[in-house]
């Protein structure tokens, strides 16, 4: 069965700190890889989408950056966090197959707290 | 765009239906997804509609999808203290990506 782990659960960091996050997922191979953000009191937003080693698309400017440095690994990073990085950060994975249902599976989420 | 829009809040009491909306904007998109979130944890997947159906029925849960309008709607029968959640409507791009809306939070009162 495939399973996706994300970590670490919960982060404070203070202004200006670099941030890496990462989120592997177990059990598929060439998985679509996504990073989303939930800041309080609002949706999802799709920051990151992978669908191959070393291929990102960013969905919206901002201050992080993704890599794919292996299959089944995604990773968020940030040189220097802004108190508007703040928020709860989801990886999810999802099977592309045309034409076919291309559901989503998530991980437990990254609380993250910039100071 | 790639909008996917959703009421923010709905009230309801034990008991009672709940019935959450959301529209989007993509009509190639190919399969339309509802989600649960509860507090503090990730999303898990509730059910999902194919495009070329009008409804799906899963025990207590009613997909209601009309393209016409791109109007998806979720309905909760008997909905318990236990459902309270967010709930997220996502449509499904040619390539895989997944679009959410805001999210619906549902408090249920006893």
């Amino acid at each position: 069965s495939q399973t996706i782990h994300q970590w670490p659960a919960t982060l404070v960091q203070p202004v200006g700190s670099p941030l890496s996050l990462e989120c592997t997922v177990e059990g598929t191979s060439n998985p679509n890889l996504y990073w989303y953000r939930q800041a309080a009191g609002r949706g999802l937003q799709l920051l990151f989408y992978s669908v191959g080693i070393g291929q990102i698309s960013s969905e919206v400017p901002q201050n992080l950056s993704a890599s794919r440095p292996q299959d089944r690994q995604f990773i968020l990073s940030s040189k220097k966090l802004l108190l508007s990085d703040s928020g709860f950060y989801l990886c999810a994975w999802s099977k592309y197959t045309r034409g076919a249902n291309t559901e989503a599976f998530f991980g437990q989420g990254t609380r993250l707290t910039v100071v | 765009g790639e909008d996917v829009e959703q009421s923010l809040f709905l009230s309801v009491r034990e008991g009672d239906s709940s019935v959450i909306n959301c529209t989007y904007t993509d009509s190639s998109s190919t399969y339309l997804y509802w989600y649960k979130q509860e507090p503090g944890a990730g999303l898990q997947l509730l059910t999902y509609i194919f495009s070329n159906m009008d409804m799906k029925q899963d025990q207590r849960l009613t997909v209601l999808l009309n393209k016409k309008d791109k109007h998806l709607s979720l309905r909760i029968a008997d909905t318990q203290t236990g459902d309270s959640a967010i709930y997220f409507c996502a449509e499904s791009k040619g390539t895989g990506k997944l679009i959410f809306g805001q999210g619906t939070t549902l408090q249920v009162k006893p």
